[in-house]
């Protein structure tokens, strides 16, 4: 367990809204990530940060934007959200040690 | 480009049965990582086995067994004597090696459910 929390844990918007998603982590870990999970696509990069300000793109990036201020909170922003953008969204992080990548509880965004 | 495809999209199987979940990798990296995580009905991810793909020797874990094959690109996953909390979907994932940034950057299966009957 990586002492990952994410919020909110759900939440139902409307198209053209603003959202963020909140990562939080205990471990001091060095490396986070959010992914998206979607039916018949496992889950997917969206971006990633290699450290405080510094972020980078993934698979599926379009649409969002990520901020990290701090070493311990990842924050994940849908400018305006879209119907597809609706999905499960995890968060990760990486213990640089053993390797281990640590999930979080994920959050169930739906769009309108 | 890398690419994980899980065939088997749902197993259905009988408590004690052993079963196996197929995952097949591509990549052109030489350093490379295999995953294997679980996803139970309450939705979280839960990491079951890292791989590094020098290290070809399968390993057992209770009643968990990972056969990795370089040659046939193949890492499969074995439940022997299934019971019904195994029932959950399985994720493939495969990452690069090359940095610790790469080594979280996963390319996932699309899942395999497993179904596991009293």
């Amino acid at each position: 367990d990586a002492g990952i929390t994410q919020s909110p844990r759900h939440k139902v918007t409307e198209t053209g809204t603003p959202v963020t998603l909140r990562c939080h982590q205990t471990e001091n870990h060095r490396y986070m990530y959010w992914y998206r999970q979607d039916p018949g696509h496992g889950l997917r990069l969206i971006h990633y940060s290699y450290g405080v300000k510094d972020t980078d793109k993934g698979e599926v990036s379009d649409g969002y934007s990520v901020s990290r201020s701090k070493t311990e909170d990842f924050l994940l922003t849908l400018e305006s959200a879209t119907s597809s953008q609706t999905s499960v969204y995890f968060c990760a992080t990486l213990d640089g040690n053993t390797g281990e990548l640590f999930f979080g509880e994920g959050s169930r965004l739906t769009v309108l | 480009a890398q690419k994980v495809t899980q065939a088997q999209t749902e197993i259905s199987v009988v408590e004690k049965e052993d079963v196996t979940l197929d995952c097949v990798y591509e990549t052109r990296d030489t350093t490379y990582y295999l995953f294997w995580y679980k996803q139970p009905p309450s939705g979280e991810l839960v990491f079951l086995i890292r791989r590094n793909s020098f290290d070809e020797q399968n390993e057992i874990s209770g009643r968990y067994s990972w056969n990795f094959q370089k040659s046939t690109s193949s890492f499969n996953f074995t439940i022997t004597a299934s019971q019904v909390v195994d029932s959950a979907v399985y994720f493939c994932a495969l990452s690069g090696g090359h940095g610790s940034s790469n080594t979280g950057k996963l390319i996932f299966g699309q899942g395999t459910t497993l179904q596991v009957k009293p």
